[in-house]
């Protein structure tokens, strides 16, 4: 079964506004971590935000956030005012730190295109 | 400096040939992985090594080997590399506790095998 589960290949926004994506996930662990990275169009990944399952508040870091709701186990990330250099594919994983001896799970990728 | 370098970063080589991909680290983190990356698709864990002496296969370890020469180095080869190990190569590094689980992540090695 696929852990980490990005349902949008691609999604168009327009500048200065704000886009949601999408992430589900599935663990039987309690302890675990998700993580979102950019991966711009030159190959390297950027961490973005974090969030812990023992965490009780939303994660936020600048313009990104992560509305974490744990009973529906999922994890999207809302980019809020976007700009033009957020055009990226954007990567949703998973660290199980029971289970799976902390190693990361990813999902496929969503490609984020950002229109003047 | 870049805390997680990878060498080198773009390489073109033939079918059957034997290549190393490097990385090093200056965080002094104990976990080091190694994951690769097809066009389209997410990262896919191919080792793992959570000190010198702990060596783990990962999903697709098939056709790949590493070394861990010290704390901070972490070598995959690919012993006699065939076309479909074409792809973009990730280093990573971990530490342990709370949001140190996040991973950084070297620049990418891009391979081709033709």
């Amino acid at each position: 079964a696929q852990k980490i589960t990005q349902t949008q290949p691609g999604m168009f926004v327009q500048e200065k506004e704000a886009v949601t994506l999408d992430c589900t996930y599935d663990t039987s662990d309690q302890s675990y971590g998700l993580f979102w990275y950019k991966q711009p169009s030159s190959g390297e990944m950027i961490f973005l935000i974090y969030q812990g399952s023992y965490d009780e508040q939303n994660a936020t870091e600048g313009r990104y956030s992560l509305n974490f709701q744990k009973a529906r186990k999922s994890a999207n990330l809302v980019i809020s005012a976007s700009q033009l250099g957020d055009s990226a594919m954007y990567f949703c994983a998973m660290r199980e730190f029971n289970t799976n001896a902390g190693k990361s799970t990813f999902g496929d990728g969503t490609t984020l295109t950002v229109k003047p | 400096d870049a805390d997680v370098t990878q060498t080198p970063r773009n390489r073109i080589t033939k079918t059957g040939k034997r290549i190393m991909l490097e990385c090093s680290q200056t965080k002094g983190h104990d976990r080091m992985y190694w994951y690769r990356q097809d066009p389209g698709l997410g990262l896919r864990l191919i080792y793992y090594s959570f000190d010198v002496k702990d060596i783990n296969k990962g999903e697709i370890s098939d056709g790949y080997s590493v070394s861990r020469q010290a704390q901070a180095k972490f070598s995959l080869s690919l012993e006699s590399a065939i076309p479909n190990q074409t792809a973009l190569y990730f280093c990573a590094t971990s530490d342990l506790g709370g949001r140190d689980n996040e991973q950084f992540f070297g620049p990418g090695t891009r391979l081709t095998v033709l």
